[in-house]
């Protein structure tokens, strides 16, 4: 089990420009969640997948984030265009199909983006 | 709503001594409660979860937690603390109608001295 892998581990942008970040998450998982950490604000849900279908998004702070899951073995959370405050830790993070709210999240270790 | 309290953002104990991090959390369901523990530079990663059944859980690395309803509370204990267990541990709830979400707690940063 590789675990969920996400990808770049570290992006550097300048303002302006389109960040995509990668997530790959464990096979079988049905859940799929993108998180963001920063000091100020700690964790914060963005959106998150079942079966492939977005079924939260109100965590996703404005229209520059959008988030894809074309299939069960890949998601996509783009910002376009990138602004400052939009730098932290990303962290994408599965889950298997469970009983109610009690399967655990197996997280990625994160894409930390700075945007300059 | 759901919320988590951990009370104390950094907590600092030496090296053998007691690790006691505490949560707090306020449900009108039942709970299911995780601890959750980020080393540097990397993700969470589950130390234990309560769902129902025996309220001490046991989890990886020698950590429990006791699920006590009428203190609303699911502290995480160690007896003996190790160098290798410094990092930041996160309180988490989820119920049964709110499906997979979690309600993280703002977390507590564990320091170990020598």
């Amino acid at each position: 089990d590789a675990g969920v892998i996400q990808s770049p581990r570290h992006e550097v942008t300048e303002m302006g420009q389109e960040v995509t970040l990668r997530c790959k998450p464990i096979s079988g998982h049905n859940s799929l969640f993108w998180y963001r950490q920063t000091m100020m604000r700690g964790l914060e849900l963005l959106i998150y997948f079942n079966n492939n279908v977005p079924i939260d998004d109100s965590g996703m702070p404005e229209d520059r984030f959008s988030a894809k899951m074309p299939n069960a073995s890949f998601s996509t959370l783009k910002i376009q265009p990138s602004e400052p405050r939009d730098s932290a830790v990303y962290f994408c993070a599965s889950s298997p199909k469970g009983t109610g709210g009690t399967s655990p999240l197996h997280f990625g270790n994160g894409t930390r983006l700075t945007v300059t | 709503a759901q919320s988590v309290t951990q009370l104390g953002s950094h907590v600092s104990v030496s090296e053998g001594a007691l690790v006691l991090l505490r949560c707090n959390y306020s449900s009108s369901v039942p709970p299911y409660l995780f601890w959750y523990v980020q080393y540097p530079n990397q993700g969470l990663q589950l130390l234990l979860k309560y769902t129902t059944g025996a309220t001490l859980v046991k989890g990886i690395n020698g950590f429990e937690a006791e699920f006590k309803k009428s203190e609303t509370s699911f502290h995480l204990t160690k007896p003996s603390a190790h160098m290798s267990d410094a990092a930041e541990y996160f309180c988490a709830l989820s119920t049964q109608g709110s499906a997979r979400q979690l309600t993280f707690g703002s977390g507590t940063q564990l320091t170990v001295l020598p």
